[in-house]
């Protein structure tokens, strides 16, 4: 019964290479969000989607492209992967804006 | 630029004791508090919210009190227990902004 589910939890791959994360909700929430955790565990919001609609697009690169198919999915393409781009990866819920959150497990990407 | 600052370097108490985390914030005027907690290779889970016009909020052996006059929240914990022991974070949210903006959290180790 994952309220927020991320898939994969680990993901190693090449610099150059294009991945995707995908994130699923079951909780019926509005609000979907990404966030990056960096090696100095500070946590930067990247995305956010309500109802579907983009809200929030911070100063993410272009190469980083959010898709979000229905109100439960929230799924992040990568393209050509960088080094910087190592990090975990969060996705997260929230029944309406601004309002508390419920994070997935996080995924844990390493470029090499 | 919007600055918040928690204490940086971890946290050590005894168990019993009470923990007082503190997260200061400059050039910013939120309208939302937030606390959440993560344990490690966990996602945050949050624990309380607390709104500007809100001095003070509590939830079992927490409280967290809110003051916009000195740019501060303090996050009790009253009869620590080592269970306890994790990485607290806050987040700040303004009005209108759709967004939260998380503090680097302070890690706490309660000692048995």
């Amino acid at each position: 019964d994952t309220a927020v589910s991320q898939t994969p939890k680990y993901l190693v791959t090449q610099m150059g290479n294009d991945k995707s994360i995908k994130c699923e909700q079951n909780l019926g929430h509005d609000t979907m969000y990404w966030y990056k955790q960096d090696s100095k565990k500070f946590l930067k919001i990247m995305f956010s989607y309500n109802n579907k609609e983009l809200i929030i697009n911070e100063t993410v690169p272009n190469r980083f492209s959010p898709k979000s198919p229905d109100k439960a999915h929230l799924n992040l393409h990568i393209n050509s992967l960088e080094l910087g781009d190592s990090a975990v990866y969060f996705c997260a819920s929230s029944p309406r804006l601004i309002d508390e959150q419920f994070f997935g497990p996080g995924t844990r990407l390493t470029v090499l | 630029s919007q600055k918040i600052e928690q204490n940086s370097e971890a946290l050590n108490i005894q168990e019993g004791k009470t923990a007082t985390l503190t997260c200061n914030y400059t050039n910013y005027s939120p309208a939302y508090l937030q606390w959440y907690r993560q344990d490690p290779g966990r996602g945050p889970v949050f624990l309380l919210l607390i709104r500007e016009n809100e001095k003070e909020k509590r939830k079992e052996r927490l409280k967290v009190t809110f003051d916009t006059t000195l740019k501060q929240s303090l996050f009790h914990i009253t009869a620590s227990q080592p269970a306890d022991s994790a990485t607290y974070l806050c987040a700040l949210g303004a009005s209108g902004t759709y967004k939260y903006i998380f503090g680097t959290g302070t890690r706490l180790k309660v000692l048995a």
